[in-house]
């Protein structure tokens, strides 16, 4: 069965402190790795997608990238507007396209 | 805003009851994927659909059932609802079986 782990589940920084999120994941045939942004009450926002190790993708202060066991997401200098969980998710290789989802790293930036 | 629209936003109703959850998908987006989140569950995929036709089952209960109309609208029934049943129900679209585009969801409260 997939198995999709992240890591730490909880995450406290202080604003401009760098620190990296891991997602560690067990799967027959990685087709996809997804990364979510998901505020209080509301539905996950899509981030990246990366398909192969040694991929990295970067958005404003969010970088991923992805090796053959495991996904970082690391935030560099992160500001309180940072604080939401984030959701790492794969998608293998098989006739359906559902998103596995990992439990959620739970990231609050104090100012 | 993802583009993805879902009504109603809550939802109370009490055990035994039947209700209708709407979404409707992004402008051209032929893929309509449903997930329930609970505290415990965590994100969790229900079912697909593809231009109007079921393309994959995950863990969805007997009690609950969906479709997709031709204008890709899609609908998700909950019947005999139990207390467990609590909890919110995302739809997300996709344009390529990859990316998924989350709706704002609803959030089921069964009394």
């Amino acid at each position: 069965e997939d198995q999709v782990t992240q890591s730490p589940e909880a995450l406290r920084l202080q604003e401009g402190e760098s620190s990296s999120l891991n997602c560690s994941y067990t799967v027959s045939g990685l087709r996809g790795l997804f990364w979510y942004r998901q505020d209080p009450g509301k539905g996950p926002e899509f981030l990246f997608t990366l398909y192969s190790a040694g991929e990295e993708k970067e958005k404003e202060r969010l970088k991923a990238t992805l090796t053959k066991k495991e996904s970082f997401l690391h935030i560099t200098a992160p500001k309180p507007e940072d604080s939401a969980t984030y959701l790492c998710a794969v998608q293998v290789r098989s006739n359906d396209y559902k998103l596995s989802f990992g439990a959620g790293t739970t990231v609050t930036v104090r100012a | 805003d993802s583009g993805v629209t879902q009504t109603p936003k809550h939802l109370i109703t009490a055990t035994g009851q039947r209700v209708t959850l709407r979404c409707s998908p992004r402008s051209g987006d032929l893929s309509v994927y449903w997930y329930q989140q609970s505290l415990d569950q965590g994100l969790q995929f229900l079912i697909q659909y593809y231009n109007g036709e079921e393309r994959a089952k995950g863990n969805i209960l007997e009690r609950f059932s969906a479709q997709q109309f031709p204008d890709l609208h899609s609908e998700l029934n909950l019947s005999s609802l139990e207390l467990g049943d609590s909890a919110l129900y995302f739809c997300a679209s996709s344009p390529d079986f990859a990316s998924q585009y989350f709706g704002p969801g609803t959030r089921l409260t069964v009394l």
